[in-house]
């Protein structure tokens, strides 16, 4: 099993473009999020989706938008780039059912850049 | 709101030394609590958990014990080694059916040998 997966690893963006991180999990989870981190801030929630079909703002998710394209996949698009933007971006996912514990595995992360 | 208040770093210490991160938190109810770890260049993993009060977790000669009267959650490891070095996140995960969690700033340890 490859876990979490997301692409890029790395992107520098202008500010003003857009551009779309990928997520994808083959642990058959239902709950995914997207996170931000930045130095001093730990990780904070921009967008998650409890269940596939389901998304909701988390704690910074001015900005951005997600799309839970299927019960694997969660990407998160920036549609305008501002520098305070600039961060690295995680995203994890959960089996998200009570009977579970509900560890969160995170993917690598993909650090963006906004000039 | 949830929130985790976690001590500031960086740390650095020599290897085989002592190791305590507080960590407190602020939550209704009877959250989990979570530590993860960060290594350079890389993604969060789990260190160790505890889903009740006074439970402690364990992981790598890491510990830590959920206490309910102080809302503390400290990591604790009595001698560390140079791949200790990273940073580690306090978390907590809340009483709803989101499932997400809350994290701590994260502290920097840096071990030298």
């Amino acid at each position: 099993n490859a876990g979490v997966t997301q692409t890029p690893k790395f992107q520098v963006l202008k500010t003003g473009q857009s551009m779309t991180l990928q997520c994808a999990q083959d642990m058959n989870h239902n709950s995914m999020y997207w996170y931000r981190q930045d130095p001093g801030m730990g990780l904070r929630l921009i967008y998650y989706s409890a269940s596939e079909g389901t998304t909701d703002k988390g704690e910074v998710p001015n900005g951005y938008n997600v799309s839970r394209l299927n019960k694997r996949e969660f990407s998160l698009r920036l549609e305008s780039a501002a520098p305070s933007q600039t961060s690295v971006y995680f995203c994890a996912s959960t089996l998200g059912h009570q009977s579970s514990y509900n560890e969160q595995f995170f993917g690598p992360g993909t650090r963006l850049t906004v000039l | 709101g949830d929130s985790v208040t976690q001590m500031e770093g960086p740390v650095t210490l020599s290897e085989e030394a002592f190791l305590t991160i507080n960590c407190t938190y602020t939550a209704t109810g009877y959250p989990s609590l979570f530590w993860y770890v960060q290594y350079p260049g890389e993604g969060l993993q789990l260190l160790l958990k505890a889903t009740k009060a006074d439970d402690k977790g364990s992981n790598k000669g890491f510990e830590a014990t959920y206490r309910k009267e102080t809302t503390s959650f400290h990591l604790e490891k009595g001698s560390v080694q140079v791949s200790d070095s990273a940073v580690y996140f306090c978390a907590l995960r809340g009483v709803a059916n989101d499932y997400k969690l809350s994290f701590g700033a994260g502290t920097t340890v840096t071990v030298r040998a």
